[in-house]
């Protein structure tokens, strides 16, 4: 079973400093991964994806994700955080067969301070 | 664009009653989606379909029923409604399945309680 695991439920961060917010994921195989945004009573934005390629993605909204094999990880960054960044994060992964359907994670909320 | 819409947007069920959640898309996606959101535990599947017709059950089916008629919509019932299910549902839809790269198009969301 795939499964993804985000282990801060809050992350705050002071506007201009870079934020990063963690996730890592269980997968057979090659994993598809993605970042998607809620913003307060909004449905889900989504942000990026990595697919294969490059390990670095860049996304929406100066948005990137680093994808790390090795430790089965794919957090989000950005270097200079905004005030309007604040909402709720979630990190996505599916595997590459058949009718794979996405598997979210609990979702992280990001504060950004003035 | 409208995108995906979901109607209604609030309801509040009695234990026991019935409901349907209507999801609606305009972008001719092939592939649809039920989420139920609960704090801490993030998106839950409910159920999905692959085209017109089909429909498939996700992480979470118990006590909902789906119906996939007509390609742009995808309707969510409740035949008894209980506490357990007061929640957020997510209506999602997405062009691509197969090759990997499925971006799910989120609806709004549909609050429901149920007393």
């Amino acid at each position: 079973a795939q499964s993804v695991a985000q282990p801060e439920d809050q992350v705050n961060v002071a506007e201009g400093n870079p934020l990063t917010v963690k996730c890592t994921y269980s997968v057979s195989g090659n994993p598809y991964l993605f970042w998607y945004v809620q913003y307060p009573n909004r449905g889900l934005q989504f942000l990026l994806k990595y697919i294969t390629g490059d390990n670095l993605v860049k996304g929406s909204y100066g948005f990137e994700a680093e994808f790390n094999k090795s430790q089965t990880a794919f957090h989000l960054k950005k270097p200079s955080a905004l005030v309007s960044d604040s909402a709720l994060y979630f990190c996505a992964v599916r595997g590459i067969s058949g009718y794979s359907t996405l598997t979210f994670g609990k979702g992280t909320m990001l504060l950004v301070s003035p | 664009n409208a995108g995906v819409t979901q109607t209604p947007k609030f309801r509040v069920l009695k234990t026991g009653q019935s409901m349907t959640l209507l999801c609606a898309q305009d972008m001719n996606h092939e592939y649809m989606y039920w989420y139920r959101q609960d704090p801490g535990m993030g998106l839950r599947l409910i159920h999905y379909s692959v085209g017109e017709g089909t429909t498939a059950k996700g992480e979470v089916p118990d006590g909902y029923n789906v119906s996939r008629l007509k390609k742009q919509n995808f309707l969510l019932g409740l035949e008894s409604a209980a506490p357990s299910q007061t929640s957020v549902y997510f209506c999602a839809s997405s062009y691509s399945f197969l090759v990997g790269a499925n971006v799910l198009t989120f609806g709004a969301g549909s609050r429901l309680t149920v007393l």
